[in-house]
């Protein structure tokens, strides 16, 4: 079945650091995938995602790229701010023929101090 | 455009006891889905509903039962509550044909004593 694994955390840097969140999956179609963020005691939001091969996505200056070759979406931003802190999931979706569902990695906290 | 709503936001149950969580879609959204997710982990899919009858089911057994109402509004049930069913419980709408516009609600925290 379709499973995606993300780097655990707690992540914590300081403000204007660079932000990597590694994300690999495996997946029996050509899945979409996402990032979503969960701020404490809030549901969550989508951050952004990509739907083919070699597609960047990008919102908030974080951006990822699905590498096919590696199975791979990881997470980046160049410059982190305080208000960053949160919870990251990566997510694939594989499609209406496999239910239309997302299946989700762990999560990876990010704490960004001033 | 209105977002997904989910009542209660806490709420407290004894094992054995029974349950019903509840969820308003998105205006124009006409699929709801369910998930689970436990402290610290990611979510997990319960099960979906569109045109009020379940449309894929997770590894869940069938003490989770749901229902979609014709207005697209649906309820998580929850039987014979187990300890480990304590979890923060999510409800997402989108449109049946687009994946990627999946809305969340703020989600039900549910502990069981």
């Amino acid at each position: 079945g379709n499973s995606v694994t993300q780097m655990e955390g707690p992540v914590t840097l300081s403000e204007e650091a660079f932000l990597t969140i590694n994300c690999t999956y495996t997946a029996t179609g050509y899945p979409s995938l996402f990032w979503y963020v969960q701020y404490p005691g809030e549901g969550l939001q989508l951050l952004l995602k990509a739907t083919k091969a070699d597609d960047k996505g990008s919102n908030k200056g974080f951006e990822a790229t699905y590498r096919k070759e590696t199975t791979s979406f990881h997470l980046e931003k160049g410059s982190v701010q305080v208000s960053d802190s949160a919870v990251y999931f990566c997510a694939l979706d594989d499609g209406k023929a496999a239910g239309n569902k997302l299946t989700f990695g762990g999560g990876t906290r990010v704490l960004v101090k001033p | 455009e209105t977002g997904v709503t989910q009542s209660p936001t806490h709420l407290i149950k004894t094992r054995g006891q029974q349950v019903t969580l509840r969820c308003s879609s998105q205006s124009g959204h006409n699929t709801v889905s369910w998930y689970q997710q436990a402290l610290g982990q990611g979510p997990q899919f319960i099960f979906q509903y569109y045109r009020e009858e379940e449309n894929g089911r997770g590894n869940f057994p069938p003490r989770f039962s749901g229902l979609q109402f014709p207005n697209y509004s649906s309820e998580l049930n929850v039987n014979a509550l187990e300890l480990d069913d304590s979890a923060l419980y999510l409800c997402a709408s989108s449109y049946w044909d687009r994946e990627d516009r999946y809305t969340f609600g703020s989600g039900t925290r549910l502990t069981v004593v």
